[in-house]
């Protein structure tokens, strides 16, 4: 079935700084949604982007999407000590399916 | 309701006994899902609702595991002759189905098996 796996594992950078988080999957998909985790429980969600969207905003965050190779990208720009967290991406490959989700990106943002 | 509540927050149990979680889901919301998760692992689907019918529960390990969603709203996820294995977070998230498949989650149950 369909899986999003995210890279790195784990990241620390700066307060300031931008991070960049990615998601790579295996097959063609329908949606992909971003969330956050803090404390290993309740997952929040950050944004989905469609299979027909290249791009999308909120606030800090920025997503991409490029279907060629199959892969995803989540920025965050001018990061705070509070975006220390893990972040995971979820697919579905068509609609009405389950969404999976990867392993997820540890990110620890230093003061 | 503002958001996905389940309850209990925390459930300790032994080996063997029968458990029930509850997930209230975000009124209006005719999808429903349930994950576990365990710990440093992504969340790991277990079964889809739409409306009251289950729509996926290929997730569901074995037949010990069951999730009923009666009228539609609230859902129960039922685990008979608990094993060790089985402590994880359970989470379950609500969606308003395929025109808006954002899902949002409630805050996990943590069950711990003894």
């Amino acid at each position: 079935s369909q899986q999003g796996e995210e890279d790195p594992q784990a990241l620390s950078i700066q307060e300031g700084e931008n991070a960049t988080m990615n998601c790579s999957y295996k097959t063609s998909i329908n949606n992909l949604q971003w969330y956050r985790q803090n404390s290993g429980r309740g997952l929040v969600h950050l944004i989905l982007i469609r299979s027909n969207e290249r791009e999308k905003h909120s606030g800090r965050l920025r997503v991409t999407l490029d279907t060629s190779k199959k892969s995803s990208s989540l920025l965050i720009t001018a990061s705070r000590a509070a975006d220390t967290a893990s972040y995971f991406c979820a697919t579905d490959d068509r609609p009405g399916q389950n969404f999976v989700f990867g392993p997820g990106t540890r990110l620890s943002v230093l003061p | 309701g503002a958001g996905v509540s389940q309850t209990p927050s925390n459930k300790v149990t032994e080996k063997g006994k029968y458990v029930e979680l509850r997930c209230d889901p975000i009124s209006g919301h005719t999808a429903l899902y349930w994950y576990r998760q365990s710990l440093g692992q992504g969340p790991e689907f277990l079964i889809y609702f739409q409306g009251t019918g289950a729509a996926d529960d290929s997730g569901l390990p074995n037949d010990r595991f069951f999730a009923v969603r009666p009228e539609g709203s609230v859902s129960t996820l039922k685990i008979q002759r608990t094993e060790r294995g089985d402590s994880a977070v359970y989470l379950c998230a609500s969606s308003r189905g395929l025109a808006s498949p954002e899902q949002f989650f409630g805050p996990g149950t943590r069950l711990t098996v003894l």
